[in-house]
């Protein structure tokens, strides 16, 4: 079962950053945090994962707390085409550990 | 990243007749894939762990004899609907988890059963 809480819906202007919170109060710690998206009626997409340090691609960024119960996904600048389901996901880091989708946050990029 | 190809992207089918749908990883060797299920405006739920070479485990509440998975090589898993009905009409998506215990989607299918 997902472990983890997003707010359901948020607006960020274009160009302008977004930042995605995610709590996971309860996440173990051999646990990741995997960040995902699903645009309309297409698979999801791999954004980014991290253990306890931030991690930063070509993508996103991802700022993990000290007490990991929580992370933000930051998106530097928001494009329309960043108007997606984004999905905070915890697991563990072996290969056969099921990935469990929550609620997600619905992230709208307005003009 | 990496590539996972499913096949096909959208099927209509008869009640009662069965439909197959395929994963593939195009660059990668996957010991483990996914398969989830999505109604509209809903989650991903998923279905069932996809081992290589070994039976699937399927979630709590899900149909090992209607929804039956093969994942008879390590880059191929298939997902085949038994007598389906209209109430199997979904959005399938698969995903098949990569080198870093990344894992990646394919373009999910969307099954309408008439």
């Amino acid at each position: 079962d997902a472990k983890t809480t997003q707010p359901p819906s948020m607006d960020c202007a274009e160009g302008r950053a977004a930042n995605l919170p995610c709590n996971h109060s309860t996440i173990s710690g051999n646990e990741y945090v995997y960040w995902y998206r699903q645009i309309h009626s297409q698979g999801p997409q791999y954004i980014i994962h991290g253990l306890k340090n931030n991690e930063t691609n070509e993508m996103a960024s991802l700022i993990i707390t000290e007490d990991r119960k929580s992370s933000t996904l930051i998106l530097p600048h928001a494009t329309l085409r960043d108007t997606a389901v984004y999905y905070c996901i915890v697991r563990a880091g072996n290969t056969g550990n099921q990935f469990y989708f929550g609620t997600g946050t619905s992230l709208t990029v307005i003009p | 990243g990496a590539v996972v190809s499913q096949h096909p992207s959208r099927v209509i089918c008869k009640s009662g007749t069965s439909v197959k749908i395929e994963c593939r990883s195009l660059d990668f060797q996957a010991t483990t894939m996914f398969w989830y299920r999505q109604f509209p405006k809903q989650s991903l739920m998923l279905m069932a762990t996809s081992n290589e070479g070994s039976k699937a485990t399927y979630e709590q509440g899900v149909e090992k004899d209607k929804f039956l998975i093969n994942h008879a090589s390590l880059t191929l898993s298939t997902l085949t609907v038994t007598s389906a009905h209209p109430e199997d009409s979904s959005f399938y998506i698969c995903s098949a988890v990569g080198q870093l215990n990344e894992a990646f989607f394919g373009q999910g299918t969307r099954l309408t059963v008439v």
